[in-house]
């Protein structure tokens, strides 16, 4: 089915360690998101790429890092990860910009830093 | 940027009609009005948006108040699948960093 998928589905990592998120999409989209939830809270902003080739911040960037590999692929890196960057993490991808474009939201990554 | 409040938690019986309240007051002339939903353990999911006029879609009904300043999102026979958390949303139609901002959003519990 179309639609935005993140790989790992879940992972543990040790403090002080360092992964990369994987968000693909076959929608054709121009924009891309990461966002992380923590336990009984709304989504966050932590990055987001409004086009391919551009990235810019969003309300918790610390400790990420993000690559707009090519327009289908939006990946996020933690390079240290501490036990407050566990949370479950989605990518979400939309047409554009403007109001009039919803968001496709991938199921998530849940990691723990332990 | 404008803010929502919605009630923390709601309760409807299958099959029969559901209205989550929004309240927006500060809502600015050019902000839309979006909702999403969560199932539990997935993303978020795009239900419905206005700006002034009621909308109608497959999965629900958007009533907005003449004045904006409140909106309703109407679930016309809930099933125990639409058990979820909703979230009412504004955003602007001209903020060029207008991003989908999440607050606590309702927990619709759908009793069978």
């Amino acid at each position: 089915n179309a639609g935005v998928t993140q790989t790992p589905k879940f992972q543990v990592l040790k403090t002080g360690q360092s992964m990369t998120l994987q968000c693909a999409q076959d929608m054709n989209h121009n924009s891309m998101y990461w966002y992380r939830q923590d336990p009984g809270m709304g989504l966050r902003l932590i990055y987001y790429s409004a086009s391919e080739g551009t990235t810019d911040k969003g309300e918790v960037p610390n400790g990420y890092n993000v690559s707009r590999l090519n327009k289908r692929e939006f990946s996020l890196r933690l390079e240290s990860a501490a036990p407050s960057q566990t949370s479950v993490y989605f990518c979400a991808s939309s047409e554009g910009q403007g109001t009039g474009y919803g968001y496709t939201f991938g199921s998530g990554t849940r990691l723990t830093v332990v | 940027d404008a803010k929502t409040t919605q009630p923390n938690s709601m309760e409807s019986n299958e099959e029969e009609p559901v209205h989550l309240p929004c309240n927006h007051s500060t809502i600015s002339g050019t902000d839309y009005i979006h909702w999403y939903r969560q199932l539990p353990s997935q993303g978020p999911e795009y239900v419905i948006h206005g700006l002034t006029s009621n909308v109608n879609n497959r999965m629900a009904s958007l009533a907005i108040a003449e004045d904006r300043k409140s909106s309703t999102l109407i679930l016309h026979r809930a099933t125990l699948r639409d058990a979820a958390v909703y979230y009412c949303i504004l955003r602007d139609e001209y903020n060029a960093g207008n991003m989908l901002t999440f607050g606590g959003g309702t927990r619709l519990m759908v009793k069978p």
